[in-house]
């Protein structure tokens, strides 16, 4: 079975700081997907950013980055000059894609509050 | 921007008591799910469901949920006879467009509250 384990349940960063946001996973598949999808506050979900783990390069949008380390199984977000709307949770999440379904496994996300 | 909609955004209903939480994927989405998140929990999933049934589920879709496209653009989720336990806040997506990157679209989801 595959889990996803983000280990801080809430962080704080001030404006325009760096901030990064831990995230482990288990499996025993080879070829699957990474997300990061941010809930702000009574708002749906929303991808931030995505890696697909037969790629070796680090995925990067905008002031959103990761590092995937695979063997380590980890996959970290970094969020660079961190502005008052990135607050919200942070959710963690593996996906295999199988013919039929793509579902999600999330963790149990971050709480991330970012301070003027 | 096309988006996933969900209806009602809250309902309080009494234990035993069927619900029917609907949704609007995006219309050219081939894949939709149901999640769900108990308050203070993580998201779980419920169910996936392609080319008009369902192709995965969860130890939680039990007997008593049920999902259906009735009529091509709607797709819901009811429970039978509600629980205590199903409170909760319950999370439509949708997937799989022209481009299938494997990104999930959401909706900003249902609170059902049961008493």
């Amino acid at each position: 079975a595959q889990t996803v384990t983000q280990s801080q349940p809430e962080m704080s960063v001030q404006e325009a700081e760096t901030v990064t946001l831990s995230c482990t996973y288990d499996t025993s598949e080879n070829n699957y997907y990474l997300f990061w999808y941010k809930q702000p506050p009574s708002r749906q979900m929303i991808l931030v950013i995505r890696q697909e783990a037969y790629k070796q390069q680090n995925a990067t949008e905008n002031r959103f980055s990761v590092n995937f380390q695979k063997a380590a199984k980890s996959f970290s977000l970094k969020i660079s000059d961190s502005q008052l709307g990135d607050t919200a949770m942070y959710f963690c999440a593996f996906m295999i894609r199988r013919g039929g379904s793509e579902k999600l496994v999330f963790g149990k996300g971050t709480k991330l509050t970012v301070n003027p | 921007e096309p988006e996933v909609t969900q209806t009602p955004s809250h309902q309080v209903t009494q234990m035993g008591q069927e619900v029917i939480l609907r949704c609007v994927p995006i219309s050219n989405h081939l894949y939709f799910y149901w999640y769900r998140q108990i308050l203070g929990q993580k998201v779980e999933f419920l169910v996936s469901f392609y080319n008009n049934e369902i192709s995965e589920k969860s130890e939680i879709f039990d007997d008593q949920f049920s999902v259906e496209r009735p009529d091509g653009s709607n797709f819901t989720l009811k429970i039978r006879s509600t629980k205590l336990e199903d409170s909760a806040m319950y999370f439509c997506a949708s997937s799989g467009g022209i481009i299938n990157t494997g990104e999930l679209f959401f909706g900003e989801g249902s609170r059902l509250t049961v008493l």
